[in-house]
């Protein structure tokens, strides 16, 4: 079992819909978990992270966090060709040290 | 302006041949991390430091070395480069590891 997982896609909505993301992780003890964005050719950009149960928002982007389902998500409101990248979940692992673990992310494809 | 800034952003360079990427930021942060990205397999983490001479392991360290004599520092080792290190190579800095990282802009290497 991978230790990130995420669905490659691509996924494909209109534009001004809403973009659902999905991650799945395995180390229960993982503590921070965070939202990257990579436009072809450039490095990952953060655009969100959480850590507590829940939602967080940010503009229209809306991270989600179910640690007993050990699942993270990031929705995308009216989405944007602009949004068109692939998106990387990553997670934190437990014991206080510096190891971040990247899903293989999924591809957006925003249609005009 | 914040940034972290890899040098050089592309190379190619033949086996056995000792090669050093160099990784510097700005910010005063503690945490650095080296990573290397292949089609599907994502971002792996190679070598990450909490802090000045303290380094670890990420998930696939062999045949990479890393020092970190300063803080803003962190070089990428390859001290006999085969084919299969042929990838684009992130470094990545942090003021903290729940805080996510701020990416470079990346090394295109190739071993031939």
């Amino acid at each position: 079992q991978k230790e990130v997982e995420q669905n490659s896609g691509p996924l494909s909505v209109p534009e001004g819909a809403i973009a659902s993301l999905n991650c799945t992780y395995s180390d229960r003890g993982s503590q921070s978990f965070f939202w990257y964005r990579q436009y072809s050719g450039k490095s990952p950009e953060l655009i969100m992270f959480i850590y507590s149960n829940g939602d967080k928002e940010d503009g229209r982007f809306t991270a989600q966090l179910n640690k007993a389902s050990q699942y993270v998500s990031l929705l995308i409101r009216d989405s944007q060709p602009s949004d068109s990248a692939t998106y990387l979940c990553a997670v934190t692992h437990s014991g206080g040290y510096q190891k971040v673990t990247f899903g293989t992310g999924t591809k957006l494809q925003v249609i005009p | 302006e914040a940034q972290v800034t890899q040098n050089p952003r592309y190379l190619i360079t033949v086996t056995g041949k000792k090669l050093t990427v160099t990784c510097s930021q700005n910010m005063n942060h503690e945490y650095m991390s080296w990573y290397r990205q292949d089609p599907g397999l994502g971002l792996r983490q190679i070598y990450y430091s909490m802090n000045v001479e303290v380094t670890d392991k990420g998930d696939v360290p062999e045949g990479y070395k890393v020092s970190r004599k300063e803080k803003r520092n962190f070089p990428l080792i390859l001290e006999s480069p085969s084919p299969n290190q042929t990838s684009l190579y992130f470094c990545a800095s942090s003021q903290d590891k729940n805080y996510g990282y701020t990416f470079g802009s990346g090394t295109r290497l190739t071993v031939v």
